[in-house]
């Protein structure tokens, strides 16, 4: 069966430090993968996709960039963090044709 | 026109009632929806999936899709409070991209 993982689970981090958020799939191959943020009462925003590595796909311009550097890896970065970026940064995959998105328990980012 | 909207609730059901839950859509998005579960604080769990018109069973779960009224949703039969959550719809975009809702919350009253 396939399995998500994400971490860190929770991160605190000052205005203008530097954030790498990691994501792997296991037990699947060629994953479509998706970064998405949710911010405090606001709805699922996508930011990144990827159909295969080295392939990203950006939905919002800012200040957070994405890798996939390995087939069931996915990174979501950015060299200075803002107050705005605060949230629930979700991870999902997708297989195939079949466009359902599963996702990861996620990391709840706070930018103080 | 928003894309795809959603009565942001508090939706309250009785315990072992029926839940219902709609969507509407612009009719740019695709005719394949997901609907999603997130219990507060945790991430979204797809529960149901559907790709033509009708309806769709999976347990105590049914989705309706009605293309012409550009209207989907899901309906939740003998309600526990377990169901409490927020349900969220997400139309296909394209070949490869889901758009979601804001959700509605779903309470049930023991």
């Amino acid at each position: 069966s396939q399995t998500i993982h994400q971490w860190p689970a929770t991160l605190v981090q000052p205005v203008g430090s530097p954030l790498s958020l990691e994501c792997t799939v296991e037990g699947t191959s060629n994953p479509n993968l998706y970064w998405y943020r949710q911010a405090a009462g606001r709805g699922l925003q996508l930011l990144f996709y990827s159909v295969g590595i080295g392939q990203i796909s950006s939905e919002v311009p800012q200040n957070l960039s994405a890798s996939r550097p390995q087939d069931r890896q996915f990174i979501l970065s950015s060299k200075k963090l803002l107050l705005s970026d605060s949230g629930f940064y979700l991870c999902a995959w997708s297989a195939g044709l079949s466009y359902e998105q599963y996702f990861g328990p996620g990391t709840r980012l706070t930018v103080t | 026109q928003k894309e795809v909207e959603q009565n942001s609730g508090p939706l309250s059901v009785p315990e072992g009632a029926i839940a219902s839950l709609n969507c509407t859509y612009s009719d740019r998005v695709s005719q394949s929806f997901f609907w999603y579960r997130q219990y507060s604080g945790k991430s979204p769990e797809l529960i149901m999936s559907i790709y033509s018109n009708g309806d769709k069973e999976d347990g105590r779960f049914t989705a309706q899709l009605n293309k012409a009224s550009q209207y989907v949703s899901l309906l939740i039969r003998d309600s526990q409070p377990s169901d409490s959550a927020t349900y969220l719809c997400a139309p296909l975009i394209g070949d490869d991209k889901i758009i979601f809702g804001k959700g509605t919350r779903l309470h049930i009253l023991p």
